[in-house]
Parts: C-alpha cells; sequence; structure tokens
C-alpha cells in the first residue's frame, strides 16, 4: 500500500468553526489530491496540487482552502464548516503523468453538526 | 469521460475466478479503463488499467473486448478479503496537465462483490 496517513480520522465539529484536515506521504511523490465522497456523487476532486506552493481547484473548491509547503504534506482547510461539508474526506497521490493511476488514503469523517 | 454501466451485486465462492464485467459502449480512442475497488470504509484501491491491450498484475487481469466497449476484470482465486465494491472507470489522460486535474473521479455505484465460503 502507498505510504499515506490521514489525520485526523474521524472529527465531529459545529458549523462555523475552522476544520484543518492533514494528508501526509512517504513516497516523494508529486501530486496529490483531496476528494470528498458523498453517496450518490462518487468521489469529487476539491483540489490538488502539483508540487510544493502549487495547487489548483477542482470541480468542489467553494469553502476549501489547502496548502502544501513540504512535498509530503497536504492540508485541506475548512474556514467556516458547514453542515454540507459533512462527508468522507480522501487524499490520494500519483507520482507519474502518464497515466492517471491514483493511490488513496485510509480517508477521514467529519460531522458538522 | 465516458459513461460505464456495471451489475449492481455479484456472489463468488472463495478460491474460484472472480469474473466482473463492465461495459462503456462510448468510450473514445484516448479513454483509458481503470479498475478501483472500495473495502467498506476504507479509501478506494486501485487495481489495474489499461488502453487496449489486456493488462495482468499481481492483483488481476483485465481484458478489453476488440472494440473497447466492453472490459471484465478477473480476480483469479478470490479471497473473503476481495469482498469489495468494485468500480470500473475510463478516463481520458491529458498529458499535459497534472493526472486527476481533469477533475471528478466519477465511481458510479459499482459491483458489490460478495466472496463466499
Amino acid at each position: 500500500d502507498a505510504g499515506i496517513t490521514q489525520s485526523p480520522r474521524h472529527k465531529v465539529t459545529e458549523t462555523g468553526t475552522p476544520v484543518t484536515l492533514r494528508c501526509h506521504q512517504t513516497e516523494n511523490h508529486r501530486y496529490m489530491y483531496w476528494y470528498r465522497q458523498d453517496p450518490g456523487h462518487g468521489l469529487r476532486l476539491i483540489h490538488y496540487s502539483y508540487g510544493v506552493k502549487d495547487t489548483d481547484k477542482g470541480e468542489v473548491s467553494d469553502g476549501y482552502s489547502v496548502s502544501r509547503s513540504k512535498t509530503e504534506d497536504f492540508l485541506l482547510t475548512l474556514e467556516s464548516a458547514t453542515s454540507s461539508q459533512t462527508s468522507v474526506y480522501f487524499c490520494a497521490i500519483t507520482g507519474t503523468s502518464s497515466t492517471d493511476t491514483q493511490y488513496f488514503g485510509p480517508g477521514t469523517r467529519l460531522t458538522v453538526l | 469521460d465516458a459513461k460505464t454501466t456495471q451489475p449492481p451485486s455479484m456472489d463468488c465462492a472463495e478460491g474460484r475466478a472472480a469474473n466482473l464485467p463492465c461495459n462503456h459502449s462510448t468510450i473514445s480512442g484516448n479513454e483509458y479503463v481503470y479498475w478501483y475497488r472500495q473495502i467498506h470504509s476504507q479509501g478506494p484501491q486501485y487495481i489495474i488499467h489499461g488502453l487496449k491491450n489486456n493488462e495482468t498484475n499481481e492483483m488481476a487481469s483485465l481484458i478489453i473486448t476488440e472494440d473497447r466497449k466492453s472490459s471484465t476484470l478477473i480476480l483469479p482465486h478470490a479471497t473473503l478479503r476481495d469482498t469489495a465494491v468494485y468500480y470500473c472507470i475510463v478516463r481520458v489522460v491529458i498529458s499535459r496537465k497534472p493526472p486527476g486535474s481533469q477533475g471528478n473521479l466519477i465511481f458510479g455505484k459499482g459491483t458489490k462483490l460478495s466472496v463466499k465460503p
């Protein structure tokens, strides 16, 4: 399995509070991604990174920001959490540009009350 | 990305081959076929992918028909740990853009494979 960890694994928070999720990889892969998974929607791309300090928006980026100050860490921040952001969040990595094989972390289950 | 159709569920006896079909009749020439699986409460796991030719790795084999309109994922000797939801995805790979940047990874509903003792 790819060396990807996510923290925390579970979090319950209240509407309006800031939340930061961390993705850590030991593979030295260039590309990192944040997805959310909701019933009926599959996996939706939030943000991705193609290198340190290089990030871009995905399909559902509103309400989320990211930072990547080191190759191994990719942080997802919900500046002011809303109930619609209750979801399971997955981080993924890939090291090659020639295909689209992505390796996923174990996920973070976030509940916003 | 082209749409895929998979049976909602399948059963397989432990130790037997599991053959999971996928229909992708609208696939275009530059789209790859990818297979992932997701075991309950875990992250999706990459299995295999291919463009035209059949592919095999340590996990599975992928058989793509000559017209590329369908494919079959084969788990040669299924174990109880192979019980999962299996997703067939077709995706364009745009070499000048970061992989995955073309947006959503649409998993659809997949096939729930139950491996039974």
